[in-house]
């Protein structure tokens, strides 16, 4: 089946700093990413769509300038989260699509961000 | 109005009973139906997913869409310890658009 590796698993950075989290399709070509914010005990609230080779659209209330995604390829989409600050920590994942497929929708293994 | 409502829980069971997790939903032009199971600090993964109205079976599990009243059903026959986790319902208009997710559900099954 489609597999979405994204990495780091987990980050701890300090306050103002930018931190990078990449999201890899490894098998299949992802038209379409879509990055993710969850908090404790709430559902995922997406944050942005990105497809390859355009740029971001993002959610109301997502500061792209804060956010950055990049979707340079078919196969690699990143997050930066830039000047980081502790109501930034979060649980970031990604999920990737293969176009015209239900199957090809797959979940990174998200991103636990800890900022001190 | 969210575009998709879910029973957050939290749910315990003991093992053996069966399971059922509903949502409902506003937007009458979905059409695809998504169910994810997700454990803790893991990314959601896909159990099942249906088109339109209908039912839909793998093993244990059952997805049922009822598109007149909204609303949608998975069924965990016989369920386990490991069926412990939160389940997400999705919906989407069709392949490749936005999913819309439910808050999701916890569910604890007691050995």
């Amino acid at each position: 089946g489609a597999v979405v590796s994204q990495h780091p698993s987990r980050v701890i950075c300090k306050s103002g700093t930018s931190v990078k989290i990449e999201c890899r399709s490894l098998d299949f070509q992802a038209t379409t990413m879509f990055w993710y914010r969850q908090f404790p005990k709430q559902s995922l609230m997406l944050m942005a769509t990105s497809n390859e080779g355009s740029k971001a659209t993002y959610e109301q209330g997502v500061e792209k300038d804060k956010f950055l995604i990049n979707h340079a390829s078919l196969t690699l989409s990143t997050l930066t989260v830039t000047s980081a600050h502790p109501e930034d920590s979060s649980f970031y994942i990604c999920s990737a699509i293969e176009a015209g497929t239900l199957d090809g929708y797959t979940f990174g293994s998200g991103t636990r961000l800890t900022v001190v | 109005q969210k575009e998709v409502e879910q029973d957050p829980g939290p749910l315990s069971v003991p093992e053996g009973a069966i399971v059922s997790l509903n949502c409902t939903y506003s937007n009458s032009a979905f059409q695809y139906f998504m169910w994810y199971r997700q454990y803790s600090r893991k990314g959601p993964e896909l159990l099942m997913y249906t088109y339109s109205s209908g039912n839909k079976e793998d093993g244990r599990f059952t997805a049922q869409v009822d598109k007149s009243s909204k609303y949608i059903s998975l069924f965990i026959r016989d369920s386990q310890p490991s069926d412990s986790a939160t389940y997400l319902c999705a919906m989407t208009l069709n392949t490749g658009n936005q999913f819309y997710f439910g808050t999701g559900t916890s569910l604890t099954v007691i050995p």
